[in-house]
């Protein structure tokens, strides 16, 4: 079974301040990895798949990288909206089961 | 435009039946993976499986004994039912669409259930 371990935890930042989340794999995975994001009272939206696309809609401060066992999502100026949880996902190539990662929280210095 | 919508009582008993329902409107279920994913109050996201529409199923290792999760293409909804619950069963249940690599890209709003006697 691949963990998934997210880092830091929470993160305190301020708005214009540049955010990197880390999700590092237990094994090596394929670029199946997604990203979302969490407000309070939110279901989770969809923020980037295949490690580094872009869902529909979200905006071109958001992107992501990585392969392999290391992957980072990069928020390049916040927002005060981009405060919230991050969760990376990833998927095993078969049967194809889900695994999240344990969040990491963006919140306002 | 697609939506989800998650039904089913919201307090259930211990060891009993936990039975939810999702409602897909906007596009049709025969494609893609439909998703159940549990989020217990202030803790992370835990998937619980999915099914595809012609009806196979993958679950969480650590639930796999208690679940099943079906589909029904006629009412365009598919379905969660979790047996022997227990207090760690208590979350908020997200239904939601899964396309493999593209990622789970619509979901329900989500359903507290409370399992308490």
């Amino acid at each position: 079974e691949i963990v998934l371990t997210q880092s830091p935890a929470i993160v305190s930042l301020s708005p214009g301040d540049s955010a990197t989340l880390s999700c590092r794999a237990s094994q090596t995975i394929t670029s199946d990895l997604a990203w979302y994001q969490q407000k309070p009272g939110q279901a989770p939206r969809l923020l980037i798949y295949e490690a580094s696309n872009r869902a529909t809609g979200i905006p071109a401060r958001f992107s992501g990288s990585g392969s392999g066992t290391d992957f980072t999502l990069t928020i390049s100026s916040l927002e005060p909206e981009d405060f919230a949880v991050y969760y990376c996902q990833q998927s095993s190539n078969w049967p194809p089961l889900l695994t999240f990662g344990g969040g990491t929280k963006v919140e306002i210095k | 435009q697609v939506q989800l919508q998650e039904s089913g009582p919201g307090l259930v008993k211990p060891s009993e039946t936990l039975s939810l329902t999702c409602n897909v409107s906007g596009v049709s279920i025969s494609s893609y993976y439909w998703s159940w994913i549990r989020q217990p109050l202030g803790k992370g996201l835990e998937w619980i499986g999915h099914i595809y529409y012609s009806g196979s199923t993958n679950y969480n290792p650590s639930l796999k004994s208690r679940v099943t999760i079906s589909v029904d293409t006629s009412n365009n909804q598919f379905s969660l039912r979790l047996r022997s619950v227990t207090a760690a069963d208590t979350a908020i249940y997200y239904c939601a669409r899964y396309r493999g690599v593209l990622g789970a890209d619509y979901w329900g709003q989500g359903t507290l259930v409370t399992v308490s006697s």
